[in-house]
């Protein structure tokens, strides 16, 4: 099945910006979703088709993707922004279609 | 609003069955794909079952031939019926409507999540 690498923990400070990356084998001919998810809580869309924002989502979150990888952007990095992020793909030609990332965990220093 | 609500989480057995709902709202279940997301403690998700009515139906290796996802239009309710539970079985389970275009999906709405403890 298609596998997604993500790195385990991302630190920034507040106001820079932080990079979370996924790899993956072609990734760029794919599209992928990101959703971000604060502890106890259920994970929300951020970012789908590689970098459409879903309304309410702010300007600060952008993504990106080419190549073997696809990256997470979020600018004017906030307190509230520390949660786990999650890359998912789906390829409806593989018996296992739908792949979530293993999580990266965004720590706000 | 949009919502999703899940019950019939708890703890149970091993060999034991548990069956969760998920109740919709804002929506209709039956013109939409529907998915199960599992998490583990301190795991990432993983995706348990989707299929969209009447369409074609998916379950990961791990819960295939245990679980069932069924619907009942009526209720606008999303069921997953879970027999021969393992421990590894315990996590989290999400509801969550999948938006399908073309052959890409991805999860637009989630529930709150339902914990299922699998012990003796």
């Amino acid at each position: 099945s298609y596998v997604l690498t993500q790195a385990p923990s991302v630190s920034v400070a507040p106001g820079e910006t932080a990079r979370i990356t996924c790899g993956g084998n072609n990734i760029g001919s794919k599209s992928v979703h990101w959703y971000q998810q604060k502890p106890g809580q259920a994970p929300v869309l951020v970012i789908n088709f590689d970098s459409d924002r879903p309304s309410g989502i702010p300007e600060r979150f952008s993504g990106s993707n080419s190549g073997n990888t696809a990256t997470l952007t979020i600018s004017r990095v906030e307190a509230g922004d520390e949660a786990d992020y999650y890359c998912q793909v789906w390829d409806s030609s593989r018996d296992h279609p739908g792949v979530f990332g293993g999580g990266t965990k965004l720590t706000v220093l | 609003e949009v919502q999703l609500v899940e019950t019939g989480g708890g703890l149970i057995q091993p060999g034991g069955s548990l069956r969760l709902s998920c109740v919709a709202s804002g929506f209709t279940v039956s013109t939409n794909y529907m998915t199960w997301v599992r998490q583990g403690p301190g795991k990432g998700l993983e995706w348990v079952s989707f299929n969209h009515n009447g369409g074609k139906t998916y379950y990961a290796d791990s819960v295939k031939g245990r679980f069932t996802i069924s619907r009942d239009n009526s209720k606008n309710t999303l069921y997953l019926q879970m027999n021969s539970l393992r421990a590894e079985d315990t996590a989290v389970y999400y509801c969550a409507r999948m938006d399908c275009t073309g052959y890409v999906c991805f999860v637009d709405i989630w529930g709150q999540g339902t914990l299922v403890t699998v012990s003796s």
